[in-house]
């Protein structure tokens, strides 16, 4: 059973860093590109990253990039997102999601982590 | 504002058909395929239509996608009180290099 289990979300203030970890079960973590994706409070899903297999593919929303950074480690079947100079902006719930059939879409998401930037 | 547009609520009654349409332009769903996923509330998103209109194992029938042009459209047939969600197209954006989603469209089964 494929399973995604993402942690790292907490409080913290405007200016602060936090590291997001999504722990992958289930299938053959180093064959699949990888995505993080968030929600603000009663809002839509924003998609933020995207990182190939190997990661030679690395893509960046504009609104995060410069600020946050992906990377996975294939041995520990595990993807992260790095985030520095928080804004409140960036509260939301974090969801890892794995490219799906074509690489368009996201076929398995994690439960998500909040993480709230707040003074 | 979202690069893909949805209208913010659909309704339609018990066993009737809904349709949720998804609107971008050439450098998003003109060229790349488009998926949809469901959210109920408080769980995260799941994958209904993948490719345009393919459902992943275990989607009901009920569940179909179809594209054309820069348009695409989801379809639920025989609604049920328990399809009440959010409901989300997305897709890559070859301009942008970045995936795009709509701004999600609220069903609400009456």
């Amino acid at each position: 059973e494929v399973q995604l289990v993402e942690s790292g979300g907490g409080l913290v203030k405007p200016g602060g860093s936090l590291r997001l970890s999504c722990a992958a079960s289930g299938f053959t973590f180093s064959s699949y590109g990888m995505n993080w994706v968030r929600q603000a409070p009663g809002k839509g899903l924003e998609w933020v990253s995207s990182i190939s297999s190997s990661s030679s593919y690395i893509y960046y929303a504009d609104s995060v990039k410069g600020r946050f950074t992906i990377s996975r480690d294939n041995a520990k079947n595990s993807l992260y997102l790095q985030m520095n100079s928080l804004r409140a902006e960036d509260t939301a719930v974090y969801y890892c999601a794995r490219d799906g059939y074509s690489g368009y879409d996201y076929d398995y998401w994690g439960q998500g982590t909040l993480v709230t930037v707040s003074s | 504002q979202s690069v893909l547009t949805q209208p913010p609520s659909v309704s339609a009654a018990p066993g009737q058909k809904v349709t949720i349409s998804c609107s971008g332009t050439s450098s998003n769903i003109g060229n790349n395929y488009v998926s949809w996923y469901q959210q109920l509330p408080g769980t995260a998103p799941k994958l209904l239509i993948y490719e345009n209109n393919k459902r992943p194992s275990g989607i009901p029938d009920r569940f179909s996608g179809s594209k054309s042009g820069t348009s695409a459209t989801l379809g639920i047939t025989g609604l049920q009180t328990g399809d009440e969600a959010d409901y989300y197209c997305g897709t890559w954006d070859s301009s942008l290099s970045a995936g795009v989603f709509g701004g999600g469209t609220k069903l609400t089964v009456l």
